[in-house]
């Protein structure tokens, strides 16, 4: 089983600021199989991100994913008041597909 | 417009089976262009995947569930079903139905979700 280590665990962050969430695999994740989801309470998660790097439709381009390998990251480059949410990567490759713990992403 | 909708009893005993059933609006499963996947959450804790399957009937589980689920498609009720056996506290979750396009099975249209408790 693939582990999905996600840091920080908690980002304190203001409005206008930028953010850097990183997920870290335990081992080689292909890049087509590496996705990004955003998690708001009482809400579905929705997808931002998938194949590393692809933004999915409606996904604002504030939003962006990189890495590769077993290092990735998501970007935000100016966070908005809607952005303060749960975010969890998943890499659907490899069964069981896995999601990391999440990175809580609040207001400061 | 896609949507899933879960359902299905919200409170069991423990040693009870669990089943909760998605039905399909917008789009029809027998297309089969897309996989079905069933995923839980805890009370504050993360996302689990839980399995999936293809509107052709083919199945990926969690080994993590010890071969208590079962995961089967109804393509004329456009429905796809979860069943759980043998369920203690541990099962107690938000259980969210979703499906992703083939063949990459990214989720990407989720259900609301639905509570089950599971207490004596």
């Amino acid at each position: 089983e693939i582990v999905l280590t996600q840091s920080p665990v908690t980002l304190s962050l203001s409005p206008g600021e930028r953010a850097t969430l990183s997920c870290r695999a335990s081992q080689t994740v292909s890049s087509t199989y590496l996705g990004w989801y955003q998690h708001k309470p009482g809400q579905a998660p929705r997808l931002l991100i998938h194949g590393a790097s692809n933004r999915a439709p409606g996904t604002p381009d504030r939003f962006s994913g990189s890495g590769s390998g077993t290092d990735f990251t998501l970007t935000i480059s100016s966070l908005e008041p809607e952005d303060f949410a749960v975010y969890y990567c998943q890499q659907y490759g490899s069964s069981p597909y896995t999601f990391g713990q999440g990175t809580k992403l609040e207001i400061k | 417009q896609v949507q899933l909708q879960e359902s299905g009893p919200g409170l069991l005993k423990p040693s009870q089976t669990l089943s909760l059933t998605c039905t399909v609006s917008g789009d029809s499963l027998s297309g089969d262009t897309y996989l079905y996947n069933w995923i839980r959450q805890p009370a504050g804790k993360g996302l689990e995947w839980i399995g999936r399957i293809s509107a052709s009937g083919f199945t990926i589980y969690n080994p993590s569930l010890s071969g208590r689920v079962t995961i089967s498609v109804d393509t004329s009720k456009n429905q796809f079903s979860l069943r759980l056996t043998s369920v203690t506290a541990a099962d107690t979750a938000d259980y969210y139905c979703a499906r992703g396009p083939k063949p990459l099975g990214v989720i990407l249209d989720w259900g609301q979700g639905a509570l089950v408790t599971v207490s004596s």
